[in-house]
């Protein structure tokens, strides 16, 4: 997964309850991103940050937060302000070279 | 209607075959074009980046960018089973190294090549 981390694979979430996901990165980059997928929909980015303890909304941040206190990590919450979480989550860095590399994803799923 | 329109697909093609996907846009602004493909479960890995209006090829892929017509192309000659995966196309008005830089996605175009 190019040094990017995401677990857990799979998630359950019960109604109105708040959940957190999460992604790890050893490649030292600072930019790091969260983007969900639906089927047919692309990728929507939801937070991006650029460097430790700071971070932007993206185009669907809603029902969402994040936080960066370190630099290897980049943990996203899905809180039950989220309407429709059922989604696959993946989290991304960026390098010069490569431009985005992608972790292996998420898949939440509201039961 | 969407910024960046892609057929879901899916595309069934016999292996060895040419496989042609495409994705059309709105937004004149862009100005950088990748294609990434995703195995079933998996994260997005990039394919091809290009540059403005063009061709580039690397190896059995071709990406071509007509941004007059606001068209991009992606082309898979001598497919192989293993190229079966969803091919999504994404854009941008900025460099890839940019950190900040959003990507738009298509939604993805399903390949399957058959042996």
């Amino acid at each position: 997964d190019g040094g990017i981390t995401q677990s857990p694979k799979y998630l359950f979430r019960k109604e109105g309850q708040n959940v957190t996901l999460s992604c790890e990165q050893n490649l030292n980059h600072d930019a790091m991103y969260w983007y969900r997928q639906d089927p047919g929909q692309g990728l929507r980015l939801i937070y991006y940050s650029q460097i430790v303890n700071d971070f932007q909304k993206g185009d669907i941040a809603e029902g969402y937060s994040v936080s960066r206190e370190k630099k290897e990590s980049f943990p996203l919450t899905v809180t039950s302000a989220q309407k429709n979480p059922t989604a696959f989550y993946l989290c991304a860095t960026i390098t010069r070279l490569h431009g985005y590399t992608f972790g292996s994803g998420t898949r939440l799923t509201v039961v | 209607q969407k910024e960046v329109e892609q057929d879901p697909g899916p595309l069934s093609v016999p292996e060895g075959a040419i496989v042609s996907l495409n994705c059309t846009y709105s937004n004149s602004a862009f100005q950088y074009f990748m294609w990434y493909r995703q195995y079933s479960r998996k994260g997005p890995e990039l394919l091809m980046y290009t540059y403005s209006s063009g061709n580039k090829e690397d190896g059995r892929f071709t990406a071509q960018v007509d941004k007059s017509s606001k068209y991009i192309s992606l082309f898979i000659r001598d497919s192989q089973p293993s190229d079966s995966a969803t091919y999504l196309c994404a854009m941008s008005g900025e460099g890839i190294k940019a950190a900040g830089n959003k990507l738009t996605f298509g939604g993805g175009t399903r390949v399957l090549v058959k042996p």
